[in-house]
């Protein structure tokens, strides 16, 4: 089983649409959540943490299930903007590795 | 200030030569990471180093593959005997200490192709 599993897609959503992504991860003890966006070859860059509280930023929203090892991303009133690869990623301290671990990610393309 | 630096932006090598990459952190940061990202994959770590030591290179392969990052100059990733397989992005970031995971910037990549 993956660490960190995502579904690859593509969403395919017209304009305005409003899409949700969702992550598992295997390991119980991990301490941090992030969701970080990646265009076509280009480097990772940093969406927003995802908190237990749940938090939100503009038409982002992110939240996480500790009980069920679970983290979406919801994204309303898509842009073209919008149109990009959307990686859950997660800090597994307790393994010993003090780096992130990263989803496959999961492609999203906002349609006129 | 400038962000974290990558050198080369792409680079190719024949298949058993040799490749280096480079990484330069954000000023003020002294972890740094090495990832890779194979074609229509995910990043996979490889390599976390601080000044002069290597702290976590439980993703970096057994063979050919060796990192460094010295008291003076960039993260140096270094791939003898190159194969085709090889032929990936690499990303390298960097955290100022103190914030860990909430600290990270990429580079903007070294995208490696072996001919």
């Amino acid at each position: 089983r993956k660490e960190v599993e995502q579904d690859p897609g593509p969403f395919n959503v017209p304009e305005g649409a409003t899409v949700a992504f969702n992550c598992t991860y295997s390991n119980s003890a991990s301490q941090s959540f992030f969701w970080y966006r990646q265009d076509c070859r280009k480097e990772p860059k940093l969406l927003m943490s995802v908190y237990s509280s749940g938090n939100e930023d503009g038409r982002f929203t992110a939240q996480l299930n500790r009980a069920s090892q679970y983290i979406s991303l919801l994204i309303r009133d898509s842009k073209l903007s919008d149109s990009a690869t959307y990686l859950c990623v997660v800090n597994m301290r307790d393994t010993g590795r003090r780096a992130l671990t990263f989803g496959s990610g999961t492609r999203l393309q906002v349609q006129p | 200030n400038a962000g974290v630096m990558q050198n080369p932006r792409h680079l190719v090598r024949r298949r058993g030569q040799e490749a280096r990459l480079r990484c330069s952190p954000m000023k003020g940061h002294s972890h740094v990471y090495w990832y890779r990202q194979l074609p229509e994959e995910g990043l996979k770590f490889m390599v976390y180093l601080q000044k002069e030591n290597i702290i976590d290179e439980s993703g970096m392969p057994k063979e050919r593959f060796s990192a460094e990052f010295p008291k003076e100059g960039p993260s140096i990733l270094r791939i003898q005997q190159v194969v085709r397989g090889d032929s990936a992005a690499y990303f390298c970031a960097s955290s100022p200490p103190g914030q860990g995971s909430y600290g990270y910037t990429f580079g903007s990549g070294t995208r490696l192709t072996v001919v």
